[in-house]
């Protein structure tokens, strides 16, 4: 089956700095990815759509200029968290679109 | 606008059903889907129905959704320790994620042993 892995699985990062997770494709093209982010307790957020070749889709409320998304190739699209702080501390998780949606791992976020 | 509900919790002893329900309240909605989310770890798809369907069994899974109510459910026959986790169900206008996605906020369902 279609398999998507997400890299880091966690990191710890302080205030400030900034985080780049990496969404793969490993066994087929997506054009399409996606980005949700979810805490604690809660549902899956989508944050934005990421298309290959063009400037992703974020959703209402989601900074674009904090959370940077390239999706260069058809087997990869990152997240950059720009400038993180505490309140960015969440479990993201990618998906990328072929017959359905296929769900990565997730990254632990943690921003000290 | 789209909203999807759940309960958040559910205890079941190892052996018997597990009836994990959801309401919806966007009509146009054409695909329902239910997840599973373990500990640490992404969204697995368990299975999906159509909006002009009544029900879908799988396995041990079956799905009945009553669209008058907009209600879904899922039952898992048999439940056993692995199927503790948390389950998702969600809505779209279209498959494979061609439009929007909306996620309920997922029921936690515990298995005990």
């Amino acid at each position: 089956g279609a398999v998507v892995s997400q890299h880091p699985s966690w990191v710890i990062c302080k205030s400030g700095t900034s985080v780049k997770i990496e969404c793969r494709s490993l066994d087929f093209q997506a054009t399409t990815m996606f980005w949700y982010r979810q805490f604690p307790k809660q549902s899956l957020m989508l944050m934005a759509t990421s298309n290959e070749g063009s400037k992703a889709t974020y959703e209402q409320g989601v900074e674009k200029d904090k959370f940077l998304i390239n999706h260069a190739s058809l087997t990869l699209s990152t997240l950059t968290v720009t400038s993180a702080h505490p309140e960015d501390s969440s479990f993201y998780i990618c998906s990328a679109r072929a017959d359905t949606q296929y769900f990565g791992p997730g990254t632990r976020l943690t921003v000290l | 606008g789209e909203d999807v509900e759940q309960s958040l919790f559910l205890s079941v002893r190892e052996g018997d059903s597990s009836v994990i329900n959801c309401t919806y309240t966007d009509s146009s909605s054409t695909y329902l889907y239910w997840y599973k989310q373990e500990p640490g770890a992404g969204l697995q798809l368990l299975t999906y129905i159509f909006s002009n369907m009544d029900m879908k069994q799988d396995q041990r899974l079956t799905v009945l959704l009553n669209k008058k109510d907009k209600h879904l459910s899922l039952r898992i026959a048999d439940t056993q320790t692995g199927d503790s986790a948390i389950y998702f169900c969600a809505e779209s206008m279209a498959p494979g994620g061609y439009q929007k996605v909306t996620f309920g906020i997922g029921t936690k369902l515990q298995v005990i042993p």
